[in-house]
């Protein structure tokens, strides 16, 4: 069964660290998409990067940046010299080519504290 | 151009009463899907509407129902309010399905209901 589960509930980091949110996935395909969005306190979800199961390569897009691993079934984002704007409920998730139930799996978020 | 509409942002409704909300997609999409987030269940996936029909449906009692129109519009709605029901609904809007290999959904600032 597709699974998503991020087991930081809540991560306090002082500005200026750099921070790894963790990831971790269960699919029975061979074909899948992982998700990163971040919730800022208004509410919005918002779509950080698509990443297909396909592309192991790992992403860099200005201080964020993701690894993704196959072999441990792991997406995880790391924020680099952490800014008290980066402070928002991130969440994780996967969806599959062939998902019988054919929508995006969530987890359960984490919450991000940067602290000035 | 303009994101995810969703109205009304705030709402505060009594026990019993019913409450519909509205969602305006990106321009374009033709998916739209509704999740209702409250602190302890995190994400969930309410149903999922393109071209004006349902295409799938979480696990929600039926007091919860939604609709799709013509020009892709959607509105949800919860009948008879129970205290439970106070959560953020977010909306979601997609070029194709939400279970469409690789297809990103965007999502809009929610409308946070209260019933009290």
């Amino acid at each position: 069964a597709q699974k998503v589960t991020q087991a930081q509930t809540e991560i306090s980091v002082v500005e200026k660290e750099d921070v790894t949110l963790d990831c971790v996935y269960e699919t029975r395909d061979t074909t899948y998409y992982l998700f990163w969005y971040k919730q800022p306190p208004s509410g919005e979800l918002v779509f950080l990067i698509r990443r297909n199961s396909f592309d192991e390569q790992n992403e860099i897009s200005g201080r964020y940046s993701w690894n993704f691993q196959k072999s441990t079934s792991s997406f995880n984002f790391t924020i680099t010299a952490s800014q008290v704007v980066d402070s928002a409920v991130y969440f994780c998730a996967l969806s599959e080519a062939m998902n019988r139930d054919d929508k995006i799996i969530f987890g359960k978020g984490t919450r991000l504290h940067i602290l000035p | 151009k303009a994101g995810v509409t969703q109205t009304p942002r705030y709402l505060i409704k009594t026990r019993g009463q019913q409450v519909t909300l509205s969602c305006s997609p990106i321009s374009g999409h033709r998916s739209v899907s509704w999740y209702q987030q409250t602190p302890g269940q995190g994400l969930q996936f309410l149903f999922e509407y393109f071209s004006e029909t349902q295409r799938n449906k979480g696990n929600f009692p039926g007091r919860f129902s939604g609709r799709q129109f013509s020009n892709s519009r959607s509105e949800m709605n919860v009948s008879t309010l129970e205290l439970g029901d106070s959560a953020l609904y977010l909306c979601a809007s997609s070029l194709v399905g939400t279970g469409f290999p690789g297809n990103t959904i965007y999502f809009g600032e929610g409308s946070w209901l209260t019933v009290v």
